[in-house]
């Protein structure tokens, strides 16, 4: 079975402190793995994935297979990146399977 | 070029109700999705079509919801006999073909069962 956990329902940073959202999979074959984000009002979308291996907005996240993990990491947080972040992973179909997001509040 | 759009943004309906979400992918993507959004639930896939290929169903939570696609666009979502649980946010998504193709969201329709 494919399963996505974000332990974190919710996060609070203040600014210009690093920021870590934990994501944990569970596939059984060689998964591939997507952040994707949702700011206030707008509509969801693609963050980054593992495939690609760059870093958009200052995010970055490394898949660790030993791990199991797809952590999204920022060395500095800013108030813009508040918002609702799903990880999610997609195994040998086209379906997206999304853990249930956390919302990341970073302060002034 | 326009995005993934959905119509209507909200709906207000009564248990036992049907209702039907419809929606409008990007021109040229033969993939379309929909997914729920519910509170404190993520978002789960739901079904799938993929060009002319039978859907993938999998993820319809009983056999009150359907879905079909029209000429390999427009679709519509359509929940019969409505429950409160069915309240959530429906999104839809389209994508090019092909498993490392982005998937593009719509905004989503509000459905609210009373």
């Amino acid at each position: 079975a494919q399963r996505v956990t974000q332990p974190e329902k919710l996060l609070s940073v203040f600014k210009g402190a690093p920021v870590e959202l934990k994501c944990n999979y569970s596939y059984s074959g060689s998964p591939e793995l997507f952040w994707y984000v949702q700011y206030s009002r707008q509509r969801l979308q693609l963050l980054l994935r593992h495939i690609s291996r760059e870093s958009i907005k200052g995010f970055t996240a490394d898949l660790n297979k030993g791990e199991t993990s797809f952590h999204l990491k920022k060395p500095f947080a800013q108030e813009e990146d508040s918002a609702m972040y799903y990880c999610a992973l997609r195994g040998g179909s086209e379906k997206l399977v999304f853990g249930k997001g956390t919302k990341l509040t970073v302060n002034p | 070029g326009a995005g993934v759009s959905q119509s209507p943004s909200n709906k207000v309906t009564e248990k036992g109700k049907d209702v039907e979400l419809r929606c409008d992918p990007i021109s040229g993507h033969t993939a379309l999705y929909w997914y729920r959004q519910s509170l404190g639930q993520g978002l789960e896939f739901l079904i799938y079509f993929q060009g002319n290929s039978a859907p993938d169903k999998s993820g319809l939570p009983s056999d009150r919801f359907s879905a079909e696609r029209t000429g390999g666009s427009v679709s519509t979502l359509t929940i019969q006999r409505t429950q409160q649980e069915d309240s959530a946010v429906y999104l839809c998504a389209s994508s090019l073909a092909g498993l490392n193709n982005e998937q593009f969201f719509g905004p989503g329709t509000r459905l609210t069962v009373l």
